[in-house]
Order: structure tokens, then C-alpha cells, then sequence
């Protein structure tokens, strides 16, 4: 089935410094895919939509100059996280939709951030 | 009012134990309607996806009622493995790419 990888799985990182998180459909193209936050015991929660080759679409209340989202290619879309401070750190999961498989969404393995 | 909600739970059953979830969706347009798995400090899988006619797999027995707008997740003869959270993912387009998802239930099966 479709595979979407998430790198780094984990990253820690000193408060002003910024990090970048890639996700790639491994087996598919995925012209949109999606960033998604959790906190501990919480539900995902939608930050973009990337799509390819154009400028992502920010959910409400999520900075745009914050969290930088591109998405170069077909297959792959990073999330900068800028100027990252203590509250940035949560789970970071990206997913993407392989329309060829009924539409089922697909999940990377996730990226926890620790920002100290 | 919120797109999909879901009873958060936590649901701790003996193991053998049957148990349903159910999620409401708030839209009648929604189209496509699945049922993920997640486990801790994991990405969440797609368990299966829900079916007008219902449908089953395995232990796992899914059904949708578009009157009372709710889908609903059956899980029979638990197992210890099945502990995890189940979120309800419900979209509005066939091909669209608006997923909704519920806070997801909490499961626990209890030797």
C-alpha cells in the first residue's frame, strides 16, 4: 500500500533555532498533504494543506510566518518550524491522500519536537 | 457545533469483551466516513473505512446510518492489542480533501 515517511522522527533543539521536518509519499504522488499538531491526549489538529507548487493554506489562528510549509515536488513538503520556542513542542504528523486507493489518508510516523 | 464528535472515553474492558463506539458527523453532505487507529506517541492507521451497506473485517464490524447521521465501530472478542485510541474521520467530498476528524476514544482492554 501507499507509504508517506516522516524525517526526523525526533529532533530537540535549543529555543530560537529552526527546524525542518520533511514528509514524502514513498509510492504515490500526492499533489496535497497535510500538517497536522497533537498534544498529549489530544486529537490532530489541522495547521495547513500544502499544495504542490503553490502557497499552503493556513487553518485559522496557525502563523503562516511561523510555520513555513513548502511543497516542491510531488513527493515531498517541509514544515519549518521558525524561531521555535518551548510551547512548539508537540507531535507534528503530515499525512497525504492517495486517490488511487479509495481515497484512504495516509499517515507519516510522525515528529516529535522538544524545544528546550 | 463541531464537524465529527466522538466520547473520548477512556473505555477499559476485559479482555473477550465486546465494545462500540459510535461517532456523530454534523454535515449530510459528508461523504466518505473511516474509522483510524492510534496508538500512543504514534501516526495514526487507517483501520477501515465505513461503508453505507456496513461492513465487517474480522473481529471489527463498521456500520453507517446516514438518517442519524453516526457511524458506529464494533469490536468483538477484544484483545489485549486492540488497547488504543480510535478516531472518527469523516470527509465532505468523495475526492475533496477535507478530512474531519473527532478527538478520537480512548480504549483500554484489561487482562
Amino acid at each position: 500500500g501507499a507509504v508517506v515517511s516522516q524525517h526526523p522522527s525526533r529532533v530537540i533543539c535549543k529555543s530560537g533555532t529552526s527546524v525542518k521536518i520533511e514528509c514524502r509519499s514513498l509510492d504515490f504522488q500526492a499533489t496535497t498533504m497535510f500538517w497536522y499538531r497533537q498534544f498529549p491526549k489530544k486529537s490532530l489538529m489541522l495547521m495547513a494543506t500544502s499544495n504542490e507548487g503553490s502557497k499552503a493554506t493556513y487553518e485559522q489562528g496557525v502563523e503562516k510566518d511561523k510555520f513555513l510549509i513548502n511543497h516542491a515536488s510531488l513527493t515531498l513538503s517541509t514544515l519549518t518550524v521558525t524561531s521555535a520556542h518551548p510551547e512548539d513542542s508537540s507531535f507534528y504528523i503530515c499525512s497525504a491522500r492517495d486517490h488511487g486507493l479509495a481515497g484512504e489518508l495516509f499517515f507519516g510516523e510522525g515528529s516529535r519536537l522538544t524545544v528546550l | 457545533r463541531k464537524e465529527v464528535e466522538q466520547d473520548p472515553g477512556p473505555f477499559n474492558v476485559p479482555e473477550g469483551a465486546t465494545v462500540a463506539f459510535n461517532c456523530t458527523y454534523s454535515n449530510s453532505a459528508s461523504q466518505s466516513f473511516f474509522w483510524y487507529r492510534q496508538d500512543c506517541r504514534k501516526e495514526p492507521k487507517l483501520l477501515m473505512s465505513v461503508y453505507s451497506s456496513g461492513n465487517e473485517d474480522g473481529r471489527f464490524t463498521a456500520q453507517l446510518n446516514r438518517a442519524s447521521q453516526y457511524i458506529s465501530l464494533l469490536i468483538r472478542d477484544s484483545k489485549l492489542s486492540d488497547s488504543a485510541t480510535y478516531l472518527c474521520v469523516v470527509t465532505r467530498h468523495l475526492t475533496g480533501n477535507q478530512f474531519y476528524f473527532g478527538t478520537g476514544t480512548s480504549l483500554t482492554v484489561i487482562p
